[in-house]
């Protein structure tokens, strides 16, 4: 069965710093991985996602996300954090070759708090 | 924004009453799903359609009914609503071309069981 964690509840930051949202999963196979965000009222909206080739893919708003397959992890970066970014980010995991069903596995959300 | 209209957007009624909550699409994708969000859990699966017809249970379906008669249209039926069915509802979309195209959500529904 897959798995999804994500071990911080909250992560505060001060505007300006470089943020990480942390991520790792439990799957057969190779993963396909993917970042929603999601903001008050609204539903998730896709940031990114990896599914084969770089480790390193860029998304949305100037997100990027390191896919790290001996760590199992896909933690959610960007170089400098904005206040707008405040939000509930949710990483998802599916494993490849499951017919179009796809079926994804959400972990439990991170809230990120950016502090002016 | 992808084309999902979910309806109604708030609603609250008593225990024991039916429910229905929509879910409309123009995006004609193949895949819908219905999840629903609680502190603490995340998202989780209540029931998913890969299409007219065909529908399949998710992690959460007891206590949940769903009906999918036209590809643009999903319901999800609470038959006798409970306190503990009070949630944030949403109806999500996907392609079935690629297995590596995300979900599309809607904006939920907060429904609250009195």
């Amino acid at each position: 069965a897959q798995s999804v964690a994500q071990p911080e509840d909250q992560v505060n930051v001060a505007e300006g710093n470089p943020l990480t949202v942390k991520c790792t999963y439990s799957v057969s196979g190779n993963p396909y991985l993917f970042w929603y965000v999601q903001y008050p009222n609204r539903g998730l909206q896709f940031l990114l996602k990896y599914i084969t080739g770089d480790n390193l893919v860029k998304g949305s708003y100037g997100f990027e996300a390191e896919f790290n397959k001996s760590q199992t992890s896909f933690h959610l970066k960007k170089p400098s954090a904005l206040v707008s970014d405040s939000a509930l980010y949710f990483c998802a995991v599916r494993p490849p070759g499951a017919g179009g069903s796809y079926i994804p596995t959400f972990g439990r959300g991170t809230s990120l708090i950016v502090h002016p | 924004d992808a084309g999902i209209t979910q309806s109604p957007r708030h609603k609250v009624t008593e225990t024991g009453t039916p429910v229905t909550l929509r879910c409309h699409q123009t995006e004609n994708h193949r895949y819908m799903y219905w999840y629903r969000q609680d502190p603490g859990h995340g998202l989780r699966l209540i029931h998913y359609s890969y299409g007219v017809k065909d529908t399949d249970k998710g992690e959460v379906s007891d206590g949940y009914s769903v009906s999918r008669s036209k590809t643009e249209d999903f319901l999800l039926t609470l038959e006798s609503a409970t306190s503990s069915q009070t949630s944030v509802y949403f109806c999500a979309i996907s392609e079935s071309k690629s297995e590596g195209q995300p979900q599309h959500f809607g904006d939920g529904t907060r429904l609250s069981i009195l």
